[in-house]
């Protein structure tokens, strides 16, 4: 059963404009969500992320969105560049303390952005 | 810094044949954990660490040993590898803020394992 879904495998959008990314999850438990960056053949490198007790956090033209009682979350990049084109990965992990970064990823959406 | 490092880069096996995946980091974090990436299923966690000596399962660990004998080298291995293990396999590590650990993992830039 995947606790953490993200339905849209790619989106295309045009350089300046928005990207809006979605993730949902099942789990109620999960209290720290995530979303990572990977380019090809590279690692995936941690972009944003935000905690279950705020509704929204900013980083530059990143913001992720989290709507608890939808058990949603979103990823807006305002405006899109080229160099974001990428896959975007959404993670989301619960509090088992002493048992390390148990993160339960999405299966992506690769991003691409038009010139 | 390193950061993360995982050998090889590439690895072609045939059905039965053993071998480890290796990764070390350079960043002194007491959390490394190993994810197998496959098309339209994300990264799932394989086999996860959080000290010297002290493993634990993840996800997916059937056909998967680890150990830790220090604090920057988390070996994977695969003691008769099956098709089924065709995969990108990233290593990834952390470090303890607390009573939790960072969930803000750093990754090293993969394994691509090809099992015919």
């Amino acid at each position: 059963d995947q606790q953490v879904k993200q339905n849209s495998p790619s989106l295309s959008v045009q350089e300046g404009r928005i990207s809006i990314l979605n993730c949902d999850y099942t789990n109620s438990m999960f209290d720290y969500f995530l979303w990572y960056k990977k380019y090809p053949a590279e690692g995936p490198t941690f972009l944003i992320s935000i905690s279950s007790i705020k509704d929204k956090n900013e980083d530059g033209r990143f913001t992720v969105f989290l709507n608890k009682s939808a058990k949603h979350l979103s990823l807006h990049i305002v405006p899109s560049q080229p160099g974001d084109s990428a896959v975007y990965f959404c993670a989301a992990c619960r509090p088992v303390y002493n048992q390390g970064g148990k993160l339960i990823f999405g299966q992506g959406t690769e991003l691409s952005v038009k010139p | 810094n390193a950061g993360v490092t995982q050998t090889p880069k590439f690895q072609v096996l045939k059905t039965g044949q053993s071998m480890t995946l290796q990764c070390a980091q350079d960043m002194n974090h007491e959390y490394m954990s190993w994810y197998r990436q496959d098309p339209g299923m994300g990264l799932r966690l394989i086999h996860y660490s959080v000290g010297a000596g002290i493993t634990d399962q993840g996800e997916v660990p059937n056909g998967y040993n680890v150990s830790r004998s220090t604090t920057e080298d988390f070996p994977l291995r695969l003691l008769s590898a099956a098709p089924s293990q065709t995969s990108v396999y990233f290593c990834a590590s952390s470090n303890q803020q607390g009573v939790r650990y960072n969930e803000k993992l750093f990754f090293g830039s993969g394994t691509q394992l090809s099992v015919l």
